[in-house]
């Protein structure tokens, strides 16, 4: 297994575009999240799923952004109407849920998408 | 979830120990410390995580104070590949990663 996947690592729009981001979690995770990280910041939780179900969304994740996970496998995030503040970088993260113990509970991150709004 | 507060940033000699403080005075009896560390432009990387005992690894180790309410993560000989930001994190492990991170503590290692 090769960890977390994102896909593209980088991508250029300009503003009024819609983009979308895919992440591969790890194989056998069933637990999937999504941050965003601006410069200089910590990384910012927008939303999670288990399996197929969108368990929790925060307030950061404005009606322009969805996020599927149709299979419970690879997820989906798309920016609609981009705007030059979702310039960031975007993380995708999986777990084991429950973990099989407790050395196990920690969530890997992908490498990160990063967006540029011109 | 608590919150956690660390310094900006410190700086290390190759080859000693690296000392990073995190301040969590209100976390919660069944909330975890979780260490992670970000090398420039990449994602998050777990290092450690503890509940109360203290905690050793292949990468690191983690000291919990009796009251819980500070912790230190320690880098044992640091090197040059050890220049990151590190995030210490409070979260219920058997609840959501829903991680608050903070702006961590940018670790710099010095030749």
């Amino acid at each position: 297994d090769t960890g977390v996947s994102q896909d593209p690592r980088h991508k250029i729009t300009k503003r009024g575009q819609n983009v979308t981001f895919r992440c591969d979690p790890i194989s056998e995770h069933n637990r999937l999240y999504w941050y965003r990280q601006t410069l200089g910041q910590g990384p910012e939780f927008l939303t999670y799923f288990q399996n197929e179900a969108q368990l929790e969304k925060s307030r950061l994740l404005s009606d322009r952004f969805s996020a599927e996970r149709p299979k419970g496998s690879f997820s989906t995030l798309e920016i609609q109407r981009t705007e030059q503040g979702d310039s960031a970088m975007y993380l995708c993260a999986s777990s084991l849920w429950p973990a099989p113990g407790p050395r196990n509970t920690e969530a890997f991150f992908g490498q990160g998408t990063r967006l540029t709004v011109v | 979830d608590a919150k956690t507060t660390q310094p900006p940033s410190m700086d290390c000699a190759e080859g000693r120990a690296a000392n990073l403080p995190c301040n969590h005075s209100t976390i919660s009896g069944n909330e975890y410390v979780y260490w992670y560390r970000q090398i420039h432009s990449q994602g998050p990387q777990y290092i450690i995580h503890g509940l109360k005992n203290n905690e050793t690894n292949e990468m690191a180790s983690l000291i919990i104070t009796e009251d819980r309410k500070s912790s230190t993560l320690i880098l044992p000989h640091a090197t040059l590949r050890d220049t990151a930001v590190y995030y210490c994190i409070v979260s219920q492990t058997a609840g959501t990663y829903k991680y608050i991170f903070g702006t961590g503590t940018r670790l710099k290692v010095l030749a």
